[in-house]
């Protein structure tokens, strides 16, 4: 089952406007990733963060992370139309074992506008 | 190279036949990941490798799936007896870490007719 949850689901928005996704997850993390993809492409690593950080910039993405409301957000300032994809949230589980898998949400499909 | 390549971009099979992918790794990258995306949003975790060796497999339906990452050689993942549902894009990542950042192919779209 996907442990991270985006939301909202789909975001309109126009060229310059910022754009905000949040993603839900359900257990222990070592670290958060975020990842954008675009149509018919593989995904593309974003940014990451680990369980002891709370926020991360790069560029004009900032990530915030709140492991106790187990919760992050992504904002993209000043969105381009470039920025069109879906952008979906992974979550490196905290187990037991040390298996290394990301468990992903099921996205969210941003579409800016020029 | 520089890029995760998979083979082939567009698979097609009758159902009951055998479907084999490939991917070749950013080299250099140790860890290898294969997920399947089905409907265009989930990503389903199929099988882990580190180096040669397979490090988590939890995610395969062992009966007809199979995956080898062989020194050398690119890595597969093997289906047999596909059946309808196998129908999906299957992506292939690498990584230097195991908790890294994945580095992604831009997946087989595998359709099982």
């Amino acid at each position: 089952s996907q442990q991270g949850e985006e939301d909202p689901q789909a975001l309109s928005i126009q060229e310059g406007e910022n754009a905000t996704m949040n993603c839900s997850y359900k257990t222990s993390i070592n670290n958060l990733q975020w990842y954008r993809q675009n149509s018919g492409r593989g995904l593309v690593h974003l940014i990451l963060i680990r369980s002891n950080e709370r926020e991360k910039h790069s560029g004009r993405l900032r990530v915030t992370l709140d492991t106790s409301k187990k919760s992050s957000s992504l904002l993209i300032t000043a969105s381009r139309a470039a920025d069109t994809a879906s952008y979906f949230c992974a979550t490196d589980p905290r187990s037991g074992g040390s298996n290394y898998k990301l468990t992903f949400g099921k996205g969210t499909l941003l579409t800016v506008n020029p | 190279g520089e890029e995760v390549a998979q083979t082939p971009k567009h698979l097609v099979r009758g159902e009951g036949q055998k479907a084999k992918l490939y991917c070749a790794p950013i080299k250099g990258h140790s860890y290898v990941f294969w997920y399947q995306q089905v409907l265009k949003n989930e990503f389903k975790f199929l099988i882990s490798f580190q180096n040669e060796n397979v490090f988590d497999e939890t995610g395969m339906p062992k009966e007809r799936f199979s995956a080898k990452c062989l020194p050398n050689s690119p890595c597969s993942l093997e289906i047999q007896a596909t059946k309808l549902e196998d129908s999906a894009v299957y992506f292939c990542a690498s990584g230097d870490q195991g908790r890294g950042p994945q580095h992604f192919g831009d997946g087989t779209r595998l359709s099982i007719l």
